[in-house]
């Protein structure tokens, strides 16, 4: 099965600077990556994913990179802010064309994101 | 918007007991996705449903079952509870299609005593 792995598991930055954290996979076969972000006591909250046909999604401050080569793929974090603080998991998937839906996702360990004001 | 309803958000239970929990998909979604999730850990896929039918399988143990309705809500009937079992259950759901977006609930944190 899919294995995901992620780093760092804690990562202190400055306000205003950047934030990068890392994933890599094992199964070729996986084609949707998202990235999560989960505060205390709530659900994981999608804020960007890709997919394997592209190489480079930007959203605002926040964005995805994809290295399908290396099977891996990271996210960027630019002018980070306090409310930025909180726990960042990436995943992959492997996605079932119409007629049998998706396979469940599987997550990296999770990267606890601090903001330093 | 509508987002993933999850009911009870907490349950407490004692060892051996049996517990249900609940989920109501984002409107029109047609799967649904079970995760467990430890304290301090990443989550875990359980079993996943797309149109009632179960379409892909975790770490789901054999003293769990689940199953979607036809109104697309689904349940997770957990029995003979460990302790081990304590951990927040999140239910996601999505849209069948080439590429899906699973959207999260707030989750239900299950405590066994």
């Amino acid at each position: 099965g899919e294995n995901v792995e992620q780093h760092p598991s804690t990562l202190s930055v400055q306000e205003g600077d950047s934030a990068v954290i890392k994933c890599t996979y094992s199964d070729s076969a996986s084609n949707y990556f998202p990235w999560y972000k989960q505060e205390l006591g709530k659900g994981p909250q999608l804020i960007i994913d890709i997919r394997s046909n592209v190489g480079e999604k930007k959203d605002q401050r926040i964005a995805v990179t994809l290295n399908k080569t290396a099977k891996h793929f990271s996210l960027h974090i630019t002018e980070t802010q306090p409310e930025d603080s909180a726990v960042y998991f990436c995943a992959a998937s492997t996605t079932v064309y119409s007629g049998g839906g998706a396979d469940g996702l599987t997550f990296g360990k999770g990267t606890h994101l601090i903001i330093q004001p | 918007a509508a987002g993933v309803i999850q009911s009870p958000r907490h349950l407490i239970k004692e060892k051996r007991e049996t517990a249900t929990l609940k989920c109501y998909p984002i409107p029109r979604h047609d799967t649904v996705y079970w995760y467990q999730q430890g304290p301090g850990q990443d989550p875990q896929f359980l079993i996943s449903f797309y149109e009632k039918m179960q379409s892909d399988k975790g770490s789901i143990p054999d003293r769990f079952s689940a199953q979607q309705f036809s109104d697309y809500h689904s349940e997770l009937n957990m029995s003979s509870l460990e302790l081990g079992d304590s951990a927040l259950y999140f239910c996601a759901s999505s849209l069948e299609g080439e590429y899906t977006e699973a959207f999260f609930g707030q989750g239900t944190r299950l405590t066994v005593v």
